[in-house]
């Protein structure tokens, strides 16, 4: 049974700093793997999609990074933003599957 | 813009009532849609796979009577809480999968928020 773990559980940084949320996964037999956003009361936002045969996903300021062999991925943020704040949630599709598995989230919070 | 539209994003219900929850893909046919449950400060819990044309297929402890879910047509899915109760209170996210090059991508609706009094 896939298992998905995000570190850390919550993390607090200035405005401007760069950060990395990070994500491991048990299973390295995936389709992909999906950054989403979800601010409090809200649904989720698709952040990045970064297939099994890609390395790296780059949108903006965000970047993903994606290790199957080792089932572990990274989503970067540079020059944070107060509104950056929000949860942050990393989710893997299981091959043969159209079953999303997630973590259970970083909380960021970005201090003006 | 929006892949996946839900709605109500709230609604207010008396025990004993049914709450109809709807979802749609607005730019792509979903033939498979995705009902999720959150509770505060955890994540997705997944409840059931809503199959357009057949029935749904609930996860072990949900109740497919307390929860119905009607996917009559490639871009609506529906999801009734049938004689809700107070411990039936959460916060319900649909999703459905969009083709992408040779991939899938999920987007999930606005989410609602379920109150029973």
């Amino acid at each position: 049974k896939q298992e998905v773990t995000q570190i850390p559980a919550a993390l607090s940084v200035p405005e401007g700093e760069n950060l990395v949320l990070n994500c491991s996964f048990t299973d390295s037999a995936i389709y992909n793997l999906q950054w989403f956003r979800q601010d409090p009361g809200k649904g989720l936002t698709s952040l990045l999609l970064i297939q099994s045969s890609q390395r790296e996903q780059t949108s903006g300021r965000l970047n993903a990074s994606l290790d199957k062999s080792s089932g572990r991925s990274t989503l970067y943020i540079a020059a944070s933003q107060p509104g950056d704040s929000a949860t942050y949630l990393c989710a893997v599709l299981g091959a043969g599957s159209y079953q999303l598995t997630f973590g259970k989230g970083t909380k960021l919070s970005v201090i003006p | 813009g929006a892949v996946v539209s839900q709605h109500p994003s709230w609604v207010i219900c008396k025990s004993g009532t049914s709450v109809k929850i709807e979802c749609r893909s607005l730019d792509f046919q979903a033939t498979t849609m995705f009902w999720y449950r959150q509770f505060p400060k955890q994540s997705l819990m997944l409840m059931a796979t809503s199959n357009e044309g057949s029935k749904a297929t609930y996860e072990q402890g949900v109740e497919k009577d307390k929860f119905l879910i009607n996917h009559a047509s490639l871009t609506l899915s529906t999801l009734t809480v049938t004689s809700a109760h107070p411990e039936d209170s959460s916060f319900y996210i649909c999703s459905a999968h969009r083709p992408r090059q040779s991939n899938t991508e999920a987007f999930f609706g606005q989410g609602t928020r379920l109150t029973v009094v």
